[in-house]
This record gives structure tokens, C-alpha cells and sequence, in this order.
């Protein structure tokens, strides 16, 4: 298995719901990260978890909860977010130097 | 704050056509220089990830250079196919696992 599944692919929420993004992968990789990206912008990068510890948080709000479970999964818990909060979210894993990405989840917050 | 720059933005050429795009990074603290290829609906796909000054790889049709030294990157297609149309991203590793994405190039392949 060489790739990293998100799931759910679109989800629509409005600003007092909660939800979770999921990533998984089983590839054994021991980083996992998260990026957000919006119209016409590059993916920038929220996340890191480097042996299940978070390693990296570019400073984002803590409406966006980061999990790592296990060294597979990799959750974003999203709670209270604003209609500026709808993007791509990218997941993506890495043992060495390339990482791997997901498809994303589009996100719409109303 | 850490700017990578990718030209063209967009860029349409015939089947056959061979091509080349742009990336520009910051020449201080680089550690690597990765190339991605997005189709639309997919997941990025890595293509290359380059370290050293004068480095030149290749897959297939699609080969890429390195210029650590002045911060640009080369990436170029012989014989576009429209099955590379895609957004061709750079990004730029300074050592902290972070990449810094430049905005990609749209390439569009006319049958």
C-alpha cells in the first residue's frame, strides 16, 4: 500500500459544528503533516507530527485540533471555524525526504 | 519571510512541444528542492527531490535542474503529451522538515 487515503473527500459544515478530518496511511512513515490551501494559493503547511508527537504548529488557531493516534492516522479536529476556513485540506506522510500526499478534503464552511 | 516563485503561472502548448517552467528560491539556508506534478482531483505526485548545486534528474520525459547557488530550478517536458497537463509545484526545504510551496505552474496539453 503506497498511499495516503483522506476521508471524508467534500464535507460542508457550518461555524457551530464539529468535525474531523482523517488521513491515514500504511506505508510505516514516521512524519505525517497537514496543509491547508486556498483558491489560486500553494498548500501551507499547519502540522507536523513526527513519531506521534507534534513536532511543528505554524501558529494556527486552536479552533484546528491536531491527533495522531497511531503512527497511521492522523486526525484534524475542527471545531467553530469561519466561513475563511474553507480550503484544501492536504494530508501528507514522509519517511526521509519526500513526502507523500492525499487527495485533500474540501472543506466549505457556511 | 520565505518566497518561492514559479513562472509561468499558466502556460498552454501544443502536443509534441517540449517546455520548460520556472522555480525561484532563496539561495541561504537550502537544503532541498522538491518537484511535484497535481492533476486535478488527484493527490500531488512527487517527482523529484533535488539537494545539491548542479544536480540534474529524470524521469521519462520530464527531467529538472538545480542552481543552488543563484535559488532557481528548471523543470523541463520533451514532447508534452496532454496526459501531462497538470499544476507543476515547487517547494523548498530548509532543513526543518517544512516546504514552502511556490503557487505551480498550469500546464495544458492541446491534443
Amino acid at each position: 500500500d503506497t498511499e495516503v487515503t483522506q476521508t471524508p473527500k467534500h464535507l460542508v459544515m457550518g461555524m457551530t459544528n464539529k468535525k474531523s478530518l482523517k488521513c491515514e496511511q500504511h506505508m510505516g512513515h514516521r512524519a505525517m503533516y497537514w496543509y491547508k490551501q486556498k483558491a489560486k494559493k500553494p498548500p501551507e503547511l499547519m502540522f507536523v507530527y513526527s513519531y506521534e508527537k507534534l513536532s511543528i504548529n505554524e501558529s494556527v488557531p486552536s479552533r484546528f485540533s491536531p491527533e495522531c493516534p497511531n503512527s497511521s492516522l492522523l486526525n484534524l479536529h475542527l471545531h467553530a471555524l469561519q466561513p475563511e476556513d474553507s480550503a484544501l485540506y492536504l494530508c501528507a506522510s514522509s519517511q526521509g525526504q519526500t513526502q507523500y500526499f492525499g487527495p485533500g478534503t474540501r472543506l466549505l464552511v457556511l | 519571510i520565505l518566497n518561492v516563485e514559479q513562472s509561468p503561472q499558466s502556460l498552454h502548448v501544443q502536443e509534441g512541444d517540449s517546455t520548460n517552467f520556472t522555480c525561484s528560491f532563496p539561495s541561504s539556508n537550502f537544503y532541498a528542492l522538491h518537484w511535484y506534478r497535481w492533476e486535478t482531483a488527484k493527490s500531488p505526485e512527487a517527482l523529484f527531490v533535488m539537494t545539491l548545486n548542479g544536480d540534474e534528474k529524470k524521469k521519462g520525459r520530464i527531467s529538472a535542474t538545480l542552481n543552488t547557488k543563484e535559488g532557481y530550478s528548471y523543470l523541463y517536458i520533451k514532447g508534452s503529451q496532454p496526459e501531462d497537463s497538470a499544476t507543476y509545484l515547487c517547494a523548498f526545504e530548509g532543513g526543518s522538515e517544512k516546504l514552502v510551496f511556490g503557487k505551480g505552474t498550469k500546464l495544458t496539453v492541446n491534443p
